[in-house]
């Protein structure tokens, strides 16, 4: 069972370069997250969509687009990479009730 | 609008101890989940517990309990007879069903640190 799967796990850009980060599902789940994570602190949300068509900003959309392919793949464009978006990048995706999200394993980016 | 706090940036517990870590919530949805997730230092998300607006019961899943406190606006989780292993980094996190299109938004995080 591979759950949520991101690629890639580790990834260094220059400033200006762009780069799509990729997030794949298998439990059939209607919502898909984008969320970042800098060093020391929460998640914070970038995009997320509730169902397959359908996208919304989150809390820190900025320099970033997302592309809801299907129901299983949701990815996350970095358009013109700055250092400021040097983070961890973890994708999820969930369905409605009691049930958590599910989590891939991150994405470490660094933009020099 | 839509806010987690989490005030309490690092814990100590001693082994087999109970501890609470505090979490407060705001919103304006009427239906609303609430969860607490763990990170380890490996790094990956760990869900551990859900409690919805409408439940009438606290939530528990084995050693957590959530303490739903709505009118408050508060969902404290308990770590009852703390281990090593519960060394963590602890999120609280809130859904929203209606507004918020199962927009979903994280705490800053609590550290706990078990002694032994």
């Amino acid at each position: 069972n591979a759950g949520v799967t991101q690629t890639p796990k580790f990834q260094v850009l220059k400033t200006g370069q762009s780069m799509t980060l990729q997030c794949a599902q298998d439990m059939n789940h209607n919502s898909m997250y984008w969320y970042r994570q800098d060093p020391g602190m929460g998640l914070r949300l970038i995009y997320y969509s509730a169902s397959e068509g359908t996208t919304d900003k989150g809390e820190v959309p900025n320099g970033y687009n997302v592309s809801r392919l299907n129901k299983r793949e949701f990815s996350l464009r970095l358009e013109s990479a700055a250092p400021s978006q040097t983070s961890v990048y973890f994708c999820a995706s969930s369905e409605a009730g009691g049930l958590g999200a599910f989590f891939g394993s991150g994405t470490q980016l660094s933009v020099l | 609008a839509q806010k987690i706090t989490q005030t309490q940036p690092g814990m100590f517990v001693q082994e087999k101890e109970a501890v609470t870590l505090d979490c407060t919530y705001d919103t304006s949805d009427p239906s609303y989940g609430l969860f607490w997730y763990k990170q380890p230092s490996s790094g990956e998300m760990i869900f551990l517990i859900y409690q919805g607006s409408y439940d009438q019961q606290n939530a528990t899943e084995g050693r957590y309990s959530l303490n739903f406190q709505k009118a408050r606006k508060s969902a404290n989780l308990v770590i009852s007879a703390s281990q090593l292993g519960d060394s963590a980094m602890y999120f609280c996190a809130m859904r929203e069903v209606n507004t918020g299109g199962f927009k979903t938004i994280f705490g800053a995080g609590t550290r706990l640190f078990v002694k032994a």
